[in-house]
């Protein structure tokens, strides 16, 4: 069982934009910055977001990270099958003096 | 460029211990503190612990704490996570992540940017 809840899998078709939530609570992400990766089965994850919404270098504006209160939203734009991962996001929680991770979205562009 | 290269893959008993190393290069090791999570089989991600490059104060995951240690040696710019009493479930992909952990007007902010490419621990008899 996650500390952050994200729902399992979300699909879209190429072209069309998906946003995946992430919920959480005020120990979490109602009061730290929230970042976001992405995860094809065996490679390294990528950093996509961090700090709820600014992107690393060389990751495309397609992929935006907002938030509200004690959630957050990743939203990807004109999507790609490249695009096709599991996709985290994760936080500080002050009460568990630890990071943590959602339980990750599949994302599968049909 | 900035990487992170990790030990080979090991395969243990249960009840041994295991010892998987992180060995950055191309940026300054005492300017970024290390992350490591893992991903067992079918499973999601799941964070294990963060050591600061300020005097390698460490945080666990609570489940891990009695059974986990991370350390330095900056002389080689080198990372470890030491994994003892090892059971089948630790059976994963181990994973080290260059992060930044600190306090921002009140919020903390926290990522992990740049990620080794893993190393699968398998622990079976």
């Amino acid at each position: 069982q996650s500390v952050l809840t994200q729902p399992p899998s979300v699909s879209a078709a190429p072209g069309q934009t998906v946003t995946i939530s992430c919920s959480g609570t005020s120990s979490n992400i109602g009061n730290n910055y929230v970042s976001w990766y992405q995860h094809l089965p065996g490679t390294a994850p990528k950093l996509l977001i961090y700090d709820n919404n600014e992107r690393p270098s060389g990751i495309p504006d397609r992929f935006s990270g907002s938030k509200s209160d004690t959630s957050a939203t990743l939203g990807i734009t004109g999507l790609q099958a490249g695009d096709e991962a599991d996709y985290y996001c994760g936080t500080w929680d002050g009460s568990l003096s630890a990071g943590v991770f959602g339980g990750g979205t599949k994302l599968t562009v049909l | 460029q900035v990487q992170l290269v990790q030990s080979g893959g090991e395969v243990k008993k249960p009840g041994a211990s295991v010892k998987v190393s992180c060995k950055a290069s191309g940026y300054t090791f005492s300017s970024y503190g290390i992350s490591w999570a893992r991903q067992a089989p079918g499973q999601g991600l799941e964070w294990m612990g963060w050591i600061s490059p300020y005097k390698g104060s460490t945080n666990y995951a609570e489940k891990l704490q009695d059974r986990i240690s991370l350390t330095t040696d900056p002389s080689t710019s080198t990372a470890y996570m030491e994994l003892r009493s090892l059971r089948s479930d630790d059976t994963a992909v181990y994973y080290c992540a260059r992060g930044k952990l600190g306090e921002r007007i009140y919020y903390f902010y926290y990522y992990m940017d740049v990620w080794g490419k893993g190393t699968t621990v398998t622990v079976s008899s």
